[in-house]
């Protein structure tokens, strides 16, 4: 079946630093990535989306591109802040008659002033 | 209020107790999801309700019922409930078609004593 794979937290960085956090995913499909974001004591909100390969999805200064050839769908961001301190999920979305979101286990960012 | 609403946000029951989590969507969307969020595990999808009809259970125990009297309602029923389903419920919609973006609730952070 359809499964995402990311890297392990917590990712730990200071302000101002690079971020990468990688994702791969398995899929019989053709399907859409995502990347949620879940802050402490919330619900997961998109961050952002590509829907075929080669797509590049960005947002608040995150960026993640869709590489069908490597099943890869790792975010970026060039210069992290402390309020970025969350937990990051990538997800696929399979269509099979209704739309079903595949998570990953997420990764915890964590961003020291 | 708009978007997805959740109550309660926290929720202690016993093993004996029923409970009901109830979730409110304002986005006329038609789709209508279930997630549980374990410590250290992808979210694992529980039911989908299309059009107020079930179109997923995804081998859930039965001492969790599900309920979608309108498109913008749904219930998860508890009763008789164990230790290791505390977690963090999330309910989410969407529109009903392929690849589209889906808006989650804030969850209801539950522990079963």
């Amino acid at each position: 079946g359809d499964s995402v794979t990311q890297m392990e937290g917590p990712v730990t960085l200071s302000e101002e630093a690079f971020l990468t956090i990688n994702c791969t995913y398995t899929a019989t499909g053709y399907p859409s990535l995502f990347w949620y974001v879940q802050y402490p004591g919330e619900g997961l909100q998109l961050l952002l989306k590509a829907t075929k390969a080669d797509d590049k999805g960005s947002n608040k200064g995150f960026e993640a591109t869709y590489r069908k050839e490597t099943t890869s769908f790792h975010l970026e961001k060039g210069s992290v802040q402390v309020s970025d301190s969350a937990v990051y999920f990538c997800a696929l979305s399979d269509y099979t008659g209704f739309q079903k979101l595949v998570f990953g286990t997420g990764t915890r960012l964590l961003v020291s002033p | 209020e708009t978007g997805v609403t959740q109550t309660p946000r926290h929720l202690v029951m016993g093993m004996t107790n029923k409970k009901s989590l109830k979730c409110e969507q304002h986005l006329g969307h038609n789709a209508m999801y279930w997630y549980k969020q374990s410590a250290k595990k992808p979210l694992e999808l529980m039911f989908v309700y299309s059009l107020e009809e079930r179109v997923e259970n995804n081998s859930v125990p039965s001492r969790f019922s599900p309920e979608c009297p309108n498109s913008s309602h749904l219930f998860l029923h508890l009763h008789t409930l164990q230790p290791e389903d505390s977690a963090l419920y999330l309910c989410a919609s969407s529109q009903d078609s392929a690849n589209t973006e889906a808006f989650f609730g804030q969850g209801t952070r539950l522990t079963v004593v």
